[in-house]
């Protein structure tokens, strides 16, 4: 099984701040997926990279997938309360059909 | 709007009961995904199917079993429901990805499940 790890596991910040978050694994994936959970709901999809290098943008979240495939960032810009949630990245490996999960970074920003 | 139902939002089970957790899907998706998540363990897949009447194994299987007996369909089995198990449990589903294209999943909205 192939691990990711999530960093950092929690983050409070006040509105307005900038914030990043890791995903990190010693495996090359295929493809990586960020998803945003709100409580008592299932996860959503935000994004998909899938070339070494990309950068994608979706209004003030940027996606970047590493150079090798091994890891990826999500940086915040501007935060609001309305990013509150629990953010997951999920990878799949060569010729896999499943996703591989991180244990997620837990986003609260304050008003 | 195209989505994932599961049939329970929650479900309260007693030990040794056996437990039918139903997912449906209305994307005409290959793939169909058990998982369940637990406070710092996060999402652990424990069945996953790729079409009609198949299916594998995840990382966590044991004390659980699958059917998938139409394409739209996928259920998840406790043969026998232990404390163990309370947790809760999320379906998903996607396309199948022939090439490389990083077809994302589309969950539910979960399944609470509490034995006691």
């Amino acid at each position: 099984t192939q691990l990711l790890e999530q960093s950092p596991q929690f983050l409070s910040i006040q509105e307005g701040e900038n914030l990043t978050v890791y995903c990190n694994s010693s495996s090359v994936f295929s493809s990586l997926q960020w998803y945003r959970q709100e409580p008592g709901e299932g996860p959503v999809l935000l994004v998909t990279v899938v070339t070494g290098g990309e950068v994608k943008k979706l209004k003030r979240l940027t996606f970047q997938f590493g150079d090798a495939r091994k890891d990826s960032s999500l940086h915040i810009t501007a935060a609001q309360p309305g990013d509150t949630g629990l953010y997951l990245c999920g990878g799949t490996g060569a010729g896999s059909y499943q996703l591989t999960f991180g244990k997620g970074t837990k986003l609260s920003v304050i008003p | 709007d195209v989505k994932v139902t599961q049939s329970s939002r929650y479900l309260v089970k007693r030990t040794g009961e056996k437990v039918f957790l139903e997912c449906v899907q209305d994307m005409d998706h290959e793939n169909m995904f058990w998982y369940r998540q637990d406070p710092g363990l996060g999402l652990r897949l424990i069945y996953f199917s790729y079409d009609v009447k198949m299916k594998e194994k995840g990382d966590i299987p044991e004390g659980y079993s699958v059917s998938r007996e139409k394409k739209e369909r996928f259920s998840l089995i406790l043969e026998s429901a232990s404390t163990n198990q309370t947790s809760m449990y999320l379906c998903a589903s996607s396309l199948r990805d022939r090439g490389r294209l990083g077809y994302g999943y589309t969950f539910g909205s979960g399944t609470r499940l509490t034995v006691v």
